[in-house]
């Protein structure tokens, strides 16, 4: 059981460049997120999905997308990278409900030059 | 809509003391609270979760939240701290469908 894993773990881009992000989860897990890490930001809501098929924005979308086709796996795309866009990425996974723990993978650390 | 206040940015206390990390939430729906914390260069780990019942939680390592409902509180304890304790704590309030983070508490525990 591996749980949530990312990749890469760091990456470096230049502006304009587009990459995606993988992100899957082996725990059958119904429910998953996406959020960055900013230094003081604390971490903040970028997509979300309450199962395959069903995606919807959090509290920072600008350019990001994202899709849904298994239950496993939710990438996330960067459609055309911006200095702004550097940051930690982190996908988490949780059994659908409001009252669940979600559950972090270790992180994808982002550089746009 | 929720909200998540972490009252302070970093804390520095002497290894074996006693440590309180502070949060206030807001919350328009049933409210859901819980503490998770960053070790360095890893991803986040629940340390104790508040669904119902009783208002002190205990979670991994030696610590233990309250939740207030009358102060919308949820600071975060831990008795006596060791070196290991040395992370990022966010406190976090779960709505529907979205978890809304504070923006972080530093932890140093010095020898």
């Amino acid at each position: 059981n591996a749980g949530v894993t990312q990749t890469p773990k760091f990456q470096v881009l230049k502006t304009g460049q587009s990459m995606t992000l993988q992100c899957a989860q082996d725990m059958n897990h119904e429910y998953m997120s996406w959020y960055r890490q900013d230094p003081g930001m604390g971490l903040r809501l970028i997509h979300y999905s309450v199962g395959a098929g069903i995606t919807d924005q959090g509290e920072v979308p600008n350019g990001y997308n994202v899709s849904r086709s298994t239950t496993e796996d939710f990438p996330l795309r960067l459609l055309s990278a911006a200095p702004s866009q550097t940051s930690v990425y982190f996908c988490a996974s949780s059994p659908f409900g409001s009252t669940d723990t979600q559950y972090f993978g270790p992180g994808t650390r982002l550089t746009v030059l | 809509a929720q909200s998540v206040t972490q009252l302070d940015s970093q804390v520095t206390v002497f290894e074996e003391a006693p440590v309180e990390l502070r949060c206030n939430y807001s919350s328009s729906v049933s409210v859901y609270l819980f503490w998770y914390v960053q070790y360095p260069n890893q991803g986040l780990q629940l340390l104790l979760k508040y669904l119902s019942g009783s208002t002190l939680v205990k979670g991994i390592n030696g610590f233990e939240a309250e939740f207030n409902k009358s102060q919308t509180s949820f600071h975060l304890r831990k008795p006596s701290v060791h070196i290991s304790d040395t992370a990022e704590y966010f406190c976090a309030v779960r709505g529907s469908y979205q978890l809304t983070f504070g923006k972080g508490t530093k932890l140093s525990v010095i020898p």
